[in-house]
């Protein structure tokens, strides 16, 4: 079945700094790959997706695009803020099913 | 417009008993999943009611059990619980319509259920 495997954290920056977690995928064929972000004490909400191969989602300064060669959807912010301190889950459907997530990456940024 | 609502925000419950969890979608939306999210784990997927039937079920025994009622607010209970049920559990709504359905999500806070 379709799998994601997320980098171990917590990972923590300093303000400003560049932050890349990575995320792979297995899928049969080629679904929508989703990142998700949970905020201290909230559920989750969607950051950004991307439907097809080479497709780049993008908000909040956060991007990911679809790499069919290396099964990647990486997530880069070019300079994170205090309030980006959150939980980040790569996703993707499996078949019929609601998305599957991975296990987690958290972010911790220091002013 | 209300996102999705879920209640008790806590709650503390002791070995085989029995918990019941409430949550009530976004307007618009008629499809509610549950998800179970264990400390430093990722969601996983409980099950899917639309149309007040069980639709998908991911691996969980049948301890887990739900229910949604027609104004499409959705119950999940479970029996007999252990000590390994203790996490938040998570519900997600969504419009069924194609592949929205289970790409579409909103998520509510969720329930703090800690068994001792």
């Amino acid at each position: 079945g379709n799998s994601v495997t997320q980098m171990e954290g917590p990972v923590t920056l300093s303000e400003e700094a560049f932050l890349t977690i990575n995320c792979t995928y297995t899928a049969t064929g080629y679904p929508s790959l989703f990142w998700y972000v949970q905020y201290p004490g909230e559920g989750l909400q969607l950051l950004l997706k991307a439907t097809k191969a080479d497709d780049k989602g993008s908000n909040k300064g956060f991007e990911a695009t679809y790499r069919k060669e290396t099964t990647s959807f990486h997530l880069e912010k070019g300079s994170v803020q205090v309030s980006d301190s959150a939980v980040y889950f790569c996703a993707l459907p499996m078949g019929n099913t609601p998305l599957v997530f991975g296990k987690g990456t958290r972010l911790s940024v220091i002013a | 417009d209300a996102g999705v609502t879920q209640s008790p925000t806590h709650l503390i419950k002791t070995r085989g008993q029995q918990v019941t969890l409430r949550c009530s979608p976004k307007s618009g939306h008629d499809t509610v999943s549950w998800y179970q999210q264990a400390l430093g784990q990722g969601p996983q997927f409980i099950f899917q009611y639309y149309e007040e039937e069980e639709r998908q079920r991911g691996n969980f025994p049948d301890r887990f059990s739900g229910h949604q009622f027609p104004n499409y607010s959705s119950e999940l209970n479970v029996n007999a619980l252990l000590l390994g049920d203790s996490a938040l559990y998570l519900c997600a709504s969504s419009l069924r319509q194609g592949l929205s359905t289970n790409e579409k999500l909103f998520f509510g806070s969720g329930t703090q259920l800690s068994v001792l």
